[in-house]
């Protein structure tokens, strides 16, 4: 199974702040990388996927990067409604695995 | 406006089964892959399988957690997909979401149900 690690686990930041969150493959995945966000007592949101994409009606603020084993999720300018759960998963081989998520908190 | 639906979930002791549903609407269902996504409390998100659309062969796979245990299905008369669960264990405590999923190019999940919770228990 290919394994997802995100990093950091974790991050305090503040409204206004860019923040990158990253994910690292344990083997290539090419492209396919998607990023899902979560609030609490919902489900998951897609933000992300083929790595780069932006999914319809996602603000423009998210941004995706990477190929192959490294990926990054970006928020340029972090608003209120971005603090929440942020997930990585790989669709390049079953079992789809996710990242263990990155919760980002208010500073 | 596509929508998710899963039913089902509640308490249940090992070893016994339970039977999830997923009822889609506002897309044709038959187009899509629907796949199972599980989250323990206060834990991250683990898949747990998926069954491709009929253009795709309308195979099932699994995480093999649940290999053996759980079985995928779809009744595209009714837009429902199921999740059967066999022999719960208590590791299976969860709430289970389920996803529309392309089939194709980048098998992205872009829609989600509001997830249904199951508690295994004595």
């Amino acid at each position: 199974d290919i394994q997802m690690t995100q990093s950091p686990s974790s991050l305090s930041a503040s409204v206004g702040d860019r923040v990158t969150i990253t994910c690292r493959a344990s083997q290539s995945i090419i492209s396919y990388l998607n990023w899902y966000q979560q609030k609490p007592g919902k489900a998951p949101k897609l933000l992300i996927y083929g790595a780069s994409s932006l999914q319809s009606g996602v603000p423009s603020r998210f941004s995706g990067s990477g190929s192959g084993t490294d990926f990054s999720l970006t928020i340029s300018s972090l608003q209120p409604e971005d603090f929440a759960t942020y997930f990585c998963q790989q669709t390049y081989s079953t079992p789809r695995t996710f990242g263990h998520g990155t919760k980002v908190e208010i500073k | 406006e596509v929508q998710l639906v899963e039913s089902g979930g509640g308490l249940v002791q090992p070893g016994r089964s339970l039977r999830l549903s997923c009822t889609a609407s506002g897309f044709t269902f038959g187009d899509y892959a629907v796949s199972w996504v599980r989250q323990a409390p206060g834990k991250g998100l683990e898949w747990v399988g998926f069954s491709r659309s009929k253009a795709f062969g309308g195979t099932t796979e699994y995480v093999a957690s649940v290999k053996g245990r759980f079985t995928i299905s779809r009744d595209g008369s009714k837009s429902i997909a199921y999740l059967q669960m066999n022999s719960l264990k208590t590791e299976d405590t969860a709430v289970y979401y389920c996803t529309r999923a392309h089939d194709y190019g980048d098998y992205r999940a872009d829609f989600w149900g509001q997830g249904t919770l199951v508690i295994v228990s004595s």
